[in-house]
Parts: C-alpha cells; sequence; structure tokens
C-alpha cells in the first residue's frame, strides 16, 4: 500500500535551519510529484513548493521563494523539505503529499506530518 | 496570492445536507476547474474528497459532492453524520508564481 512517512518532531532557534524527510513506498517514487504543505498552528494549510522526483525539477511557493529547498534522493524514494533562517511565525506542521499532476491538485496519499518548533 | 474565503462554521443536524462556499477570483476558481476539497480531523493529515471540481476518489463516500459557478466552488454533505464533524479546505489552482490557494477554511459541527 501507498505510505509516506515523514521525519520526527523538531525544535530549533530563530535563524536556525530544518531538513524534514518524507519517505515512500508502495509505489513508483518517480511517477509523482511531491508537495510540502504548511500549517501553523490552529490555522489553514498553505502550498510551500513540489518537486518532481523524476528529474529533481522544482516550483517553491512565491512567499517561501529563497527560504525553501525541496531535494529527493531516488536511491530511497525519500524527497527532503529544507527551510532556513526560520522564525517564530515557521512554527506548524509540515505535510508531504503526492500527486500524479501539477494542474490538479489530486493528493491522494499525505504524510502523517512534521511538527516544526521555532523558539528561543 | 489571497486565500479563497470560507465560511468559519456550518453546522446541521444528522441526516441533513450542509453546503460549504469557497470564494475566489476570476484568476483562480473562476478560470480553472482544478479545485480540490480537504477534510481534517484534529490531527490528522487532510483527507482528498473531491477533485476538480466535482470528481470523486473511489474511495470517498458519495454523500459528498462538489460544484463550481463562476468564481464561488461548493461542497455539499448530504445524510450528515457525525463522523463528519471536522474543518473542510477548499484549494484551487492558479497557475501564478505560486500554484495553489487553499481557502481559509470550514469547521463543521454535527448539532
Amino acid at each position: 500500500q501507498v505510505q509516506l512517512v515523514q521525519s520526527g518532531a523538531e525544535v530549533r532557534r530563530p535563524g536556525a535551519s530544518v531538513k524534514v524527510s518524507c519517505k515512500t513506498s508502495g509505489y513508483t517514487f518517480i511517477g509523482y510529484y511531491l508537495h510540502w504543505v504548511r500549517q501553523a498552528p490552529g490555522q489553514g494549510l498553505q502550498w510551500m513548493g513540489w518537486i518532481n522526483p523524476n528529474n529533481g525539477g522544482t516550483k517553491y511557493a512565491e512567499n517561501f521563494q529563497g527560504r525553501v529547498t525541496i531535494t529527493r534522493d531516488t536511491s530511497v524514494n525519500t524527497a527532503y523539505m529544507e527551510l532556513t533562517s526560520l522564525k517564530s511565525d515557521d512554527t506548524g506542521v509540515y505535510y508531504c503529499a503526492r500527486t500524479e499532476y501539477t494542474t490538479s491538485l489530486y493528493a491522494d496519499h499525505w504524510g502523517q506530518g512534521t511538527l516544526v518548533t521555532v523558539s528561543s | 496570492q489571497s486565500a479563497l474565503t470560507q465560511p468559519a462554521s456550518v453546522s446541521g443536524s444528522p441526516g441533513q445536507s450542509i453546503t460549504i462556499s469557497c470564494t475566489g477570483t476570476s484568476d483562480d476558481v473562476g478560470y480553472y476547474n482544478y479545485v480540490s476539497w480537504f477534510q481534517q480531523h484534529p490531527g490528522k493529515a487532510p483527507k482528498l474528497l473531491i477533485y476538480d471540481v466535482r470528481n470523486r476518489p473511489s474511495a470517498v463516500s458519495s454523500r459528498f459532492s462538489g460544484s463550481k459557478s463562476g468564481n464561488t466552488a461548493s461542497l455539499t454533505i448530504s445524510g450528515l453524520q457525525a463522523e463528519d464533524e471536522a474543518d473542510y479546505y477548499c484549494c484551487s489552482y492558479t497557475g501564478s508564481s505560486t500554484l495553489y490557494v487553499f481557502g481559509t477554511g470550514t469547521r463543521v459541527t454535527v448539532l
């Protein structure tokens, strides 16, 4: 069965960086885009970007441009999201989700979420 | 890119039907037929209910249906059940630098 399993919770100081992983299984890794979506505490969802695991191509949301980098390692079917220059309002749960296309958000499988806490 | 507008809360009694609206602009909801709806229970990941305005994944109950008129998309839940109590988010493709914009979210309460 399709599974997206994310790395565990992280605590970082303001100004630091964090890297979250999303390990996939149960499907052809290079056949689906992987998106990252953030949810601040008690808030809504915010799209951050996607990666095409087939060629490593990426697309980032304007709000995160310059601070976010999404990469992948096809040898372990895993995608990574790194966010730099962390601020307190980067605190939230970060999700990965897969889609077959980059238009329709047919995000049929999601990771369990990773809580990132930014605090001094 | 501003978030799509949803009502903060909607409520209904078991067995009733409710509709959640999702209002965007002519650059997103009004232009593209790429509106998705997600259900999220507390502490859980979102779950896809509807994609491409009105299509439902095979495992999703037929009690959930989607539609669109102009710049507003809608999700209807018929035969409301206790397990439908959750947060609901719409999402539209935008074609701009920020490819997707989500709605503000709607808390559904089953009375």
